[in-house]
């Protein structure tokens, strides 16, 4: 298994509270993502970074914002959290940007229900 | 209409089976097409990666595109139990992960 560590990896929290999530990955590469998976959507990118302090907008951002402050570590920050927000988050990395043959890696998940 | 559809399944077969797993889509720019296996409460891995046109191989899996009919398929040869897991299509026009689309995601369960 890569090395990605997401946490929590379970999480009830109230409306309108901020929510962190953090992903944490010994691999050493440069490229990390956000994602959001969702019964009848799969999964859709919320943020990705290509470098520390280097960030940029998915499909799905609103409501979301994210640091990369080290190579290793992700965070993805809800800044308000609503119950349209309750969903599986994936943290997702990869060497390269996404040249023929390489690969992106998941993390295990983090499930967060927003009551 | 959304740019990849996939049947959500769930498609039950007994062990041994060939299965059959696909996904439509309607962007003709897509070109990199991949198959992520996702088991229950884990993380999606990659399974297969094809370029363009035409078939791969792999073990007992199998990708084929074909662009002409937006369509592509993974076919899992010899089933076994330890193949029951959801079957993610994703594809992007462009290389760069942040470009893939996904598939909602067919769920398969083998019987022994």
């Amino acid at each position: 298994d890569a090395g990605i560590t997401q946490s929590p990896r379970h999480k009830v929290t109230e409306t309108g509270t901020p929510v962190t999530l953090r992903c944490h990955q010994t691999e050493n590469h440069r490229y990390m993502y956000w994602y959001r998976q969702d019964p009848g959507h799969g999964l859709r990118l919320i943020h990705y970074s290509y470098g520390v302090k280097d960030t940029d907008k998915g499909e799905v951002s609103d409501g979301y914002s994210v640091s990369r402050s080290k190579t290793e570590d992700f965070l993805l920050t809800l800044e308000s959290a609503t119950s349209s927000q309750t969903s599986v988050y994936f943290c997702a990395i990869s060497e390269v940007q996404g040249a023929p043959g390489n690969t992106i890696y998941f993390g295990e998940g983090s499930w967060l229900t927003v009551v | 209409q959304k740019e990849v559809e996939q049947d959500p399944g769930p498609l039950s077969v007994p062990e041994g089976a060939i299965v059959s797993l696909n996904c439509t889509y309607s962007n003709s720019a897509f070109q990199y097409f991949m198959w992520y296996r996702q088991y229950s409460r884990k993380g999606p891995e990659l399974l297969m990666y094809t370029y363009s046109s035409g078939n791969k191989e792999d073990g007992r899996f199998t990708a084929q595109v074909d662009k002409s009919s937006k369509y592509i398929s993974l076919f899992i040869r010899d089933s076994q139990p330890s193949d029951s897991a959801t079957y993610l299509c994703a594809m992007s026009a462009a290389t760069g992960f942040q470009k893939l689309v996904f598939g909602t995601g067919t769920r398969l369960l083998v019987s022994p």
